[in-house]
Parts: structure tokens; sequence; C-alpha cells
């Protein structure tokens, strides 16, 4: 059975950086792309990042940008998102993702809560 | 970037036909899913390029894509189905995942 379970968020103020950590099970996370998708608070779904099987490509949202780094352990079957000069708009619920093919989100972990907040 | 438009909510009685759409330029171009997703819980998703259906999701949800509609399709709707639920899309033009802004659905 295919698991994702993100861990990492918690309380941190405007300027700060946290790192998320997405850790799989289930099938061979080397085979799949996967993606960062977060929700703030009574909003919709966002989608932030991609990075390809073998971390060789990646892609991020215009409002995460330069900010952001999505990376990949193969060895450890983890997807890890680093967030740097976070914002009070970043206070979401983060979703790591598998992707499967022409982007559609077929396995999703259960989400960390990042709150950025002084 | 690429703009996914979709009504606020939507409103069925029971057994009855739920349609939802997601409106964007020349879409009917573009592989479509559709994800649902109920309160305190992770997005589900429910159809795939279009109009497949993963393992485990009923017949009732089908999809449809055309021109610059997309169209989620819920037949004989439960109270079960009362949920959100985006369209989204891979954007190839800027290689990126776009969400649609979701709609809610109420079960009468």
């Amino acid at each position: 059975e295919v698991h994702l379970v993100e861990s990492g968020g918690g309380l941190v103020q405007p300027g700060g950086s946290l790192r998320l950590s997405c850790a799989t099970s289930g099938f061979t996370f080397s085979d799949y792309e996967m993606n960062w998708v977060r929700q703030a608070p009574g909003k919709g779904l966002e989608w932030l990042s991609y990075i390809t099987s073998t971390g060789s490509t990646i892609y991020y949202a215009d409002s995460v940008k330069g900010r952001f780094t999505i990376s990949r352990d193969n060895a450890k079957n983890s997807l890890y998102l680093q967030m740097s000069s976070l914002r009070v708009e970043d206070t979401a619920i983060y979703y790591c993702a598998r992707e499967r093919d022409l982007g559609a989100l077929d396995y999703w972990g259960q989400g960390t809560l990042v709150t950025v907040s002084s | 970037s690429y703009v996914l438009t979709q009504p606020p909510s939507v409103s069925v009685a029971p057994g009855q036909t739920a349609r939802m759409t997601c409106g964007g330029n020349n879409i009917g171009s573009k592989s479509v899913n559709w994800y649902q997703q109920k309160p305190g819980q992770a997005p589900v998703l429910v159809v795939y390029d279009d109009s497949d259906r993963p393992s485990g999701i009923p017949e009732r949800f089908s999809g449809s894509n055309s021109g610059n509609t997309a169209t989620l399709t819920i037949s004989r709707v439960e109270a079960g189905d009362e949920a959100d639920y985006y369209c989204q899309v891979w954007d190839s033009t800027s290689d990126q995942r776009v969400f649609g802004g979701g709609t809610k659905l109420t079960v009468l």
C-alpha cells in the first residue's frame, strides 16, 4: 500500500526557515515524479513545486521561486522542501503528492501544518 | 500563467446529477484531472486525463473536456459526495501544474 507521510511543520517567525520531509513507502520511489502542494486556511489548493524521478528537472510556482527548494533522496525514499524567507502568507497545510503522468497527482500525504507568525 | 475558473458552489438533491465545470483557454487541448477533498482530509484523485477513473472510484464519477470547458459529472449523487472539487492541469507552456479555485458541492 502506498504511503506518504509529511513532517517538519511547525511555528516559525517571518523571515525564518523550515525544512519539510515526505517519507514514502509502498512503491518504487525512484520511478516517480513528485510534487509539493499547499492549502492556506479556508482556501484552495496551490501547486508549489515539481521534481522528476532523478531530480534532474525542477519547476516552481512563481509565488515560491527563489525562496523554496525541492529535493529528493531516492536512497531514503524521501522528498524534501526547504523553505526560507518565510512570510505570513506561507501559512498553510503542505502536502507531498506522487505524480502518475500528465500532472495527475494520484497519492497524497496527510499534510503538515506550517504557521508563520511573530 | 494559465488560469482555471470554477464556480464557487453547486447544489444538488440526492439521486440527481451534479455537473461541475472548469473553464480555461482552449482547455480541450490539455489533460484535466479532478480531485475530491472532504473537510480535514487530503485531496483524492477522482478523474485523470479528462475522463479516466483511478481504481476504487465509482463509475458514477465521469469527466469530459472540450473547447474551453471541462466538466466533472457525478451521477446518482449521495450525501457522501458532499465535498470540495478541484480541477487541475499541467500547463506545458510553463511546465507548471495549475489548480482551479474549487467548487463546493452541497447535497441538499
